[in-house]
């Protein structure tokens, strides 16, 4: 069973702050994908990054950068210089590569409040 | 329209009545999904469409629940004898295709009382 593990459940930061948030995945695949979506208060997913297994280079855009270690089962997501609209909840998502990569397991969520 | 649409937002039920929640996905979007997120929860899975057919409903928690999409666009999640366990936000998405990425909408709340 695939499971995904979001240990912190709020963080609180001041504008500007660089934060991380922490994802932990669980999966017998060999092969799936690695997922971040953003939740504002309106209450849609915002997908923001899907990554592929077999890719643990690292990807930035812009204030955003995310870290995967396949070795640590690992995919956290860091936001640079972080800004009031950055605050919402924030969740890691996994998927098999296969036929079922339609259905998305997802971790419980941080919420980030950013403070001005 | 420009993104995934659900209707009502908000929706209170009185236990054992039943309701039906509405999703217009992205025109063209040949998948559609469900999913059920509880209060502080994460969403979970469960329905998945392709065009017309339900390949998947493995995710619906009993047989209270039923999804449609009969001319796979349209779809259509009911709830038969709502229960309190049923307090949600149902989430649709839609996407283009096997490896696209899922759009979201803003989900309908649905508060049985």
């Amino acid at each position: 069973a695939q499971k995904v593990t979001q240990a912190q459940t709020e963080i609180s930061v001041v504008e500007k702050e660089d934060v991380t948030l922490d994802c932990v995945y669980e999966t017998r695949d060999t092969t799936y994908y690695l997922f971040w979506y953003k939740q504002p208060p309106s209450g849609e997913l915002v997908f923001l990054i899907r990554r592929n297994s077999f890719d643990e280079q690292n990807e930035i855009s812009g204030r955003y950068s995310w870290n995967f270690q396949k070795s640590t089962s690992s995919f956290n997501f860091t936001i640079t210089a972080s800004q009031v609209v950055d605050s919402a909840v924030y969740f890691c998502a996994l998927s098999e590569a296969g036929g079922s990569n339609y259905k998305l397991t997802f971790g419980k969520g941080t919420l980030l409040t950013v403070n001005p | 329209g420009a993104g995934v649409s659900q209707s009502p937002r908000y929706k209170v039920a009185k236990r054992g009545q039943d309701v039906a929640l509405r999703c217009d996905p992205i025109s063209g979007h040949v998948s559609l999904f469900w999913y059920q997120q509880a209060l502080g929860q994460g969403p979970e899975f469960l329905t998945y469409f392709q065009n017309e057919a339900q390949l998947d409903k493995s995710g619906l928690p009993s047989d209270r629940f039923f999804a449609e999409r009969p001319e796979g666009s349209v779809s259509t999640l009911k709830i038969q004898r709502t229960q309190q366990e049923d307090s949600a936000v149902y989430l649709c998405a839609s996407r283009t295709g096997l490896l696209t990425e899922a759009f979201f909408g803003q989900g309908t709340r649905l508060t049985v009382v």
